[in-house]
């Protein structure tokens, strides 16, 4: 089965600064799927940035860029010039090529103060 | 595209009543999810369906628990003799096959609070 576990509980950080959310996975598949969610206020989860385990380049989208490590199975999430908007909490999830469920991390809980 | 949409927002009960909550996916699309969140964790999966077919379902799914989709369209998650650990948000999630890698789109949920 597969497991992902996001150490950091929360994080705060001044708007405009960089953030670095980490995330670890273990699994024994050699071809899957990365995300990052967000979840604001709103409740709705809200796909960030995904990568493709096949993919040596790293995915980024905008502000927001991840580091993957398929040997130390990491999977980080960089957001530049963080906003307020940014606030939110912050999921890692993984899916299995071929499958249809996510497995998701328990969460980082971003704060962006002004 | 209106979104995933899910019904009601907020739904309180009291213990060993039963509740269903409704979830309309995005119009074109034909696989829909259901998940669960509990209080400080991640959603996970409950079961998923393919058209009007339930194809997975996970061991979190007691059989207190039955989910529905019987024309393909909308999805009904109903929960029997309900107990306080069913307390959680539960997330209705879409996507077009072949492509839940891409696009798939989440409600904002129903949150139950069983007292």
């Amino acid at each position: 089965a597969q497991t992902v576990t996001q150490s950091q509980p929360e994080m705060s950080v001044q708007e405009a600064e960089t953030v670095t959310l980490s995330c670890t996975y273990d699994t024994s598949e050699n071809n899957y799927y990365l995300f990052w969610y967000k979840q604001p206020p709103s409740r709705q989860m809200i796909l960030v940035i995904r990568q493709e385990a096949y993919k040596q380049q790293n995915a980024t989208e905008n502000r927001f860029s991840v580091n993957f490590q398929k040997a130390a199975k990491s999977f980080s999430l960089k957001i530049s010039d963080s906003q307020l908007g940014d606030t939110a909490m912050y999921f890692c999830a993984f899916m299995k090529q071929g499958a249809q469920k996510l497995v998701f991390g328990q969460g980082t809980r971003l704060t962006i103060n002004p | 595209d209106t979104g995933v949409s899910q019904n009601p927002r907020h739904k309180i009960t009291k213990r060993g009543q039963n509740v269903t909550f409704r979830c309309d996916p995005i119009s074109e699309h034909n696989r829909l999810y259901w998940y669960r969140q509990t209080l400080g964790q991640g959603p996970e999966f409950l079961t998923y369906f393919q058209n009007e077919a339930q194809l997975e379902k996970s061991r979190l799914l007691s059989d207190r628990f039955s989910a529905e989709r019987p024309k393909g369209s909308f999805s009904t998650l109903e929960i029997q003799r309900t107990e306080q650990g069913d307390s959680a948000m539960y997330l209705c999630a879409s996507s077009l096959a072949g492509y839940t890698y891409e696009k798939l789109f989440f409600g904002s949920g129903t949150q139950l609070s069983v007292l």
